[in-house]
């Protein structure tokens, strides 16, 4: 079992969704990472979480660390958001934890 | 404004052959990583270094080796390249090890052993 799963791994929506991306965890952790990858390969950091929630622009991120569990919810879901978010945990310094990735490909 | 900057974006080595890539952050940032990235897998940490100076070893480190020349290059060698190294390769930094700050990457390197 990977220590950090994605779900789901594809997601396909219409343009206007709503959009929820899920990363559960079995480590302990220091914090947790989502970042987004273009279909160019480019990698971004969105968000680091430790506790509660985060949101900038239209990406809203949560994170319940008792049940090890975080959410990538993306509002008003249009055309370039479509990519990969991949959800990494910090388990020690310098150790990242990646999760497979979830692609999401939003419909005009 | 660059960020991270790597070289180059795509190489076709033969197997055997010997390669650096180069990797160069202009944020002042202290620590610097090396990923690859196979398909449907997610990033694996081959080599990192938290701090001018000093380097470590990753969860995938054999085949590379790393020099961190100073603040801001930090370069990865494969010294005899072997087809299982056909793989995306990911530089990236971070102002310190606890990537407080988030991590900033490179374009990356698409790498193709024959």
């Amino acid at each position: 079992k990977n220590e950090v799963e994605q779900s789901p791994q594809n997601l396909t929506a219409q343009e206007g969704e709503f959009i929820t991306i899920n990363c559960s965890y079995s480590v302990g952790i220091s914090a947790l990472h989502w970042l987004q990858q273009h279909p160019g390969g480019g990698i971004v950091s969105l968000f680091m979480l430790s506790s509660g929630k985060k949101k900038h622009g239209r990406l809203i991120a949560t994170i319940n660390i008792q049940e090890k569990h975080s959410s990538l919810h993306i509002t008003a879901s249009h055309p370039r958001d479509s990519a990969v978010y991949i959800c990494a945990v910090r388990s020690s310094n310098y150790q990242l934890i990646w999760g497979a990735g979830t692609k999401l490909i939003i419909k005009p | 404004n660059a960020g991270v900057t790597q070289t180059p974006k795509f190489q076709v080595l033969k197997t055997g052959q010997s390669m650096t890539l180069q990797c160069a952050q202009d944020m002042n940032h202290n620590s610097m990583y090396w990923y690859r990235q196979d398909p449907g897998m997610g990033l694996r940490l081959i080599y990192y270094s938290a701090s001018e100076g000093t380097t470590d070893k990753g969860e995938v480190p054999n085949g590379y080796n790393v020099s961190r020349l100073n603040k801001r290059e930090f370069s990865l060698r494969l010294e005899s390249a072997a087809p299982s190294q056909t793989s995306v390769y990911f530089c990236a930094s971070s102002l310190s090890g606890r990537g407080g700050n988030g991590y900033t990457f490179g374009s990356g390197t698409r790498l193709t052993v024959v």
